[in-house]
């Protein structure tokens, strides 16, 4: 049974319209992150929620935002999205923080912007 | 800062033959690590962990062991098959609330 989960898989938007990704979590933890990954890289942490406690990461753009309004949801909100904002988008949850913790993944939203 | 070192890729292996991704690390302290498996279209999935020195973490055939004097958590298989074909990443987590830092990932191929 899937523990984290992204919606939708796949999503266009087109340049500058906003979008929402979603994820949810059947796991109950605490800690839940968003990571952008792009081409043949590795995923870059945007930011993580820890209970209700936003953290930002210091490069992450403004255009990106996020929400957690109970401890099952999370959402990614891209503002005005850019051609370089074409990416997947992971989720991914964690109990705590501590260093033995394992992260589990969603599935990825594909986002394109055109 | 944390960062991890990951053997270029693509790796392309016939069945069955041998695997190794070279891993290596620096880090502040004494890290966790690390590797997870990501197939095409797929989210990250943990395939195996380390938690202290000399630890060896093992799943489906693959093994790596956590060796801090040389800042290495190599992935090994003995034996790869076609649905071992993924990319790769090796990872650290130092804890609190450091990022878990990946490798830039290998990718494997493997043909029949």
């Amino acid at each position: 049974d899937a523990m984290v989960i992204q919606n939708p898989r796949y999503q266009v938007t087109q340049f500058g319209k906003p979008v929402t990704l979603s994820c949810s979590q059947t796991l109950n933890h605490n800690v839940m992150y968003w990571y952008q990954q792009k081409s043949s890289q590795a995923p870059k942490l945007l930011f993580h929620y820890y209970d209700k406690d936003f953290n930002n990461e210091a490069d992450t753009p403004d255009n990106f935002q996020s929400r957690r309004p109970n401890t099952s949801f999370c959402f990614l909100d891209i503002r005005s999205p850019g051609l370089g904002d074409t990416a997947m988008y992971l989720c991914a949850t964690s109990r705590g923080t501590a260093m033995n913790t394992e992260a589990f993944f969603g599935q990825g939203t594909r986002l394109t912007v055109v | 800062g944390n960062s991890v070192t990951q053997m270029e890729g693509p790796v392309t292996l016939s069945e069955e033959a041998f695997l190794t991704i070279n891993c290596t690390y620096t880090a502040t302290g004494y890290p966790s690590l690390f590797w997870y498996v990501q197939y095409p279209g797929e989210g990250l999935q943990l395939l195996l962990k380390a938690t202290k020195a000399d630890d060896k973490g093992s799943n489906k055939g693959f093994e790596a062991t956590y060796r801090k004097e040389t800042t290495s958590f190599h992935l090994e298989k003995g034996s790869v098959q076609v649905s071992d074909s993924a990319v790769y990443f090796c990872a650290l987590h130092s804890g609190g609330y450091q990022k878990v830092t990946f490798g830039t990932g290998t990718k494997l191929q493997v043909i029949p």
